[in-house]
């Protein structure tokens, strides 16, 4: 079974432009995660969808984070414009099911850096 | 409100030494709990669960870690250490009922030495 697919994998980028990121859960998963890890600190939830709609979006900056999940399966998430601060690991997850959130599995990530 | 507690951001060990990396949670409902392992420039990796009544539970790589619930704990062990464990590792919190997305700690880095 293929697990969940992130690209870039890495991603550097001056302050104030835009950046995308690209989440391919694992196959008929519904639940999918976005989280922020910023170097030093856990993760935290930026995002969650169940199909293709928002669950949880209450830690997403809105005035420069989007994300969607169209046809409720991969994922987009946007930044646009950028800052220093948004420089942090971008991981993705995905289960089943909301219910079933103690079965989550992590993609490898994207790390960018904002310069 | 969930929230999740890691005493210690550092912890040094000798190898073959008893690994105990510390985890306090706040929940006003039976949590899930969890451990996850980071190493560098990689993904998370679950270490362990705890879903169920079963208050010790075991994970990969020798790791266990005991639910207490009057202590509100879920600590971290494993009884001899490997340099190969030397990573990051996050404990997480889920609320059961709500099927939220997980909560982390801020993390606790392992060093093993030899």
């Amino acid at each position: 079974e293929a697990g969940v697919a992130q690209s870039p994998r890495y991603k550097i980028i001056e302050k104030r432009q835009s950046v995308a990121f690209w989440c391919n859960p694992i196959s008929g998963h519904a639940t999918l995660y976005w989280y922020q890890q910023i170097l030093g600190q856990g993760p935290k939830l930026l995002i969650q969808f169940q199909n293709n709609g928002v669950v949880d979006d209450s830690q997403l900056p809105k005035d420069r984070f989007s994300a969607e999940r169209l046809k409720g399966v991969d994922s987009t998430l946007k930044i646009q414009p950028a800052k220093l601060e948004d420089s942090a690991v971008y991981l993705c997850a995905s289960s089943l099911d909301r219910t079933l959130s103690y079965e989550q599995y992590f993609g490898p990530g994207t790390r960018l850096t904002v310069t | 409100a969930q929230s999740v507690t890691q005493l210690g951001s550092h912890v040094s060990v000798s190898e073959g030494a008893l690994v105990l990396l510390r985890c306090n949670y706040s929940s006003s409902v039976p949590p899930y709990l969890f451990w996850y392992v980071q190493y560098p420039n990689q993904g998370l990796q679950l270490l362990l669960k705890y879903t169920s009544a079963a208050t010790l539970v075991k994970g990969i790589n020798g790791f266990e870690a005991e639910f207490k619930k009057s202590e509100t704990s879920f600590h971290l062990t494993k009884p001899s250490a490997h340099m190969s464990d030397a990573a990051e590792y996050f404990c997480a919190v889920s609320d059961r009922l709500a099927g939220t997305a997980l909560i982390f700690g801020k993390g606790t880095t392992l060093s093993v030495s030899s």
